[in-house]
């Protein structure tokens, strides 16, 4: 069965620091990643995804993550983290149609 | 582009009494999730709609969730009879299909339910 886990319930990176968010999948052939994220109040917006290509891809408000085949990873990270990103994360898997969601990482990001 | 659209916002109803949620995705999106997510939790699809037919509802709860998309566009979701367990924020979510593969999902601001 295809799934998603995100180890940490919650991340807390002090402003100016870089942030690491992370996700581990189980996916039978080709894993479509994605990364959403969750402002209060919101619904959930598309931040980045891997299909194939590049292990590293780049997404909205300088987010980027990186596709490790090995480990079966997909590591959010941002080089130098805001007060706005504070938010909740959420790693996806797209296959078979469908989208399996992670549970969710609280990320705070301390001024 | 306007975006899924979703109402009502908010909405508290006593248990046992019924709720209908609208949802209306970005025009040309074929595909259409409802998920429901409880406090503290990842998003629980409930319902994939593909067109106006029904892709997955393996999860949603047939004794008192149902859900339709007429004519492939809009789509409700009603819960009838309510528990307290259904308080949640239901999401709705629109995707395209390119070349066979599914792109993003584009979520609404969902509906938060609380079951009193």
């Amino acid at each position: 069965a295809q799934s998603v886990a995100q180890p940490e319930d919650q991340v807390n990176v002090a402003e100016g620091n870089p942030l690491t968010v992370k996700c581990t999948y189980s996916v039978s052939g080709n894993p479509y990643l994605f990364w959403y994220v969750q402002y209060p109040n919101r619904g959930l917006q598309f931040l980045l995804k891997y299909i194939t290509g590049d292990n590293l891809v780049k997404g909205s408000y300088g987010f980027e993550a990186e596709f490790n085949k090995s480990q079966t990873s997909f590591h959010l990270k941002k080089p130098s983290a805001l007060v706005s990103d504070s938010a909740l994360y959420f790693c996806a898997v797209h296959r078979d149609d469908k989208i399996i969601f992670g549970k969710g990482t609280r990320l705070h990001i301390l001024p | 582009e306007a975006g899924v659209a979703q109402s009502p916002r908010y909405k508290i109803i006593e248990k046992r009494q019924s709720v209908a949620f609208w949802c209306n995705p970005i025009s040309g999106h074929a595909t259409l999730y409802w998920y429901q997510q409880i406090l503290g939790q990842g998003p629980k699809l409930l319902i994939q709609f593909q067109n106006n037919g029904v892709v997955d509802d393996s999860q949603l709860p047939k004794d008192r969730f149902s859900a339709e998309r007429l004519k492939g566009v809009d789509s409700t979701l009603k819960i009838q009879p309510a528990k307290l367990e259904d308080s949640a924020v239901y999401l709705c979510a629109s995707s395209l299909v390119v070349r066979g593969m599914f792109t993003e999902a584009f979520f609404g601001q969902g509906t938060r339910l609380t079951v009193v």
